[in-house]
């Protein structure tokens, strides 16, 4: 089956590690994404990358770092530096940026931060 | 003004009934428009997009007013399984990143 696989699903972390995120996808789409989702707020984009080797910053990028060494791979790392990272963190992928007028991105089933 | 406005509700209603969303959107210059459906601590997934002409798939229809910049999302006839949060999206023309609605609750109720 085609699709986006996060893991873990619940991650619980202690103040001051970094942690990292896993998302890879199947369905050969250039662009993936990172997100965020706190209650009562729209999800934020975190990084994204159009292509292999290649990213770019988001609207809160501060205190996460990407890379993309694999099309189907796109990993999160949460650093210490992240002052409330406890969040549903979303990884999505889309066949290019953000996808054509009406072509979607696909998510991820997420990942489950809680600092501890 | 936020850049894209729902009414987080949530919005309880009786199964069989027929309820509105509607979003607001404050770029002028957006040109693509979706519904995500995400159920509780899942995944958001696309309902549907939004034509211009506006759109119909089964109990749901999409409609788009550009003049007043809102997108809305009927349901007709309620189910159990509407019960989720229904995400407004928007994306400018030219490429450009998506902008998520914080979503409205709906509940279904027997």
């Amino acid at each position: 089956d085609g699709g986006i696989t996060q893991s873990p699903k619940y991650l619980f972390r202690k103040e001051g590690q970094n942690v990292t995120l896993s998302c890879e996808q199947n369905l050969n789409h250039d662009a993936m994404y990172w997100y965020r989702q706190d209650p009562g707020q729209g999800l934020r984009l975190i990084y994204y990358s159009q292509i292999v080797n290649d990213f770019q910053k988001g609207d809160i990028a501060e205190g996460y770092s990407v890379s993309r060494e694999k099309k189907e791979s796109f990993p999160l790392t949460v650093t210490s530096a992240q002052k409330n990272p406890t969040a549903f963190y979303l990884c999505a992928s889309s066949i290019d940026l953000w996808g054509t007028d009406y072509n979607e991105q696909f998510f991820g089933p997420g990942t489950r931060l809680t600092v501890l | 003004r936020k850049e894209v406005e729902q009414d987080p509700g949530p919005f309880n209603v009786p199964e069989g009934a027929t309820v509105a969303f509607n979003c607001t959107y404050s770029n002028s210059a957006s040109q693509s428009f979706f519904w995500y459906r995400q159920d509780c601590r899942k995944e958001p997934k696309l309902l549907m997009s939004v034509y211009s002409s506006g759109n119909e798939d089964g109990r749901f229809t999409a409609q788009l007013n550009r003049a007043s910049q809102y997108i809305s999302l009927l349901i007709r006839d309620s189910k159990l399984s509407d019960s989720a949060t229904y995400l407004c999206v928007v994306k400018p023309g030219g490429g450009n990143k998506l902008t998520f609605g914080t979503g409205t609750q709906l509940k279904v109720e027997l």
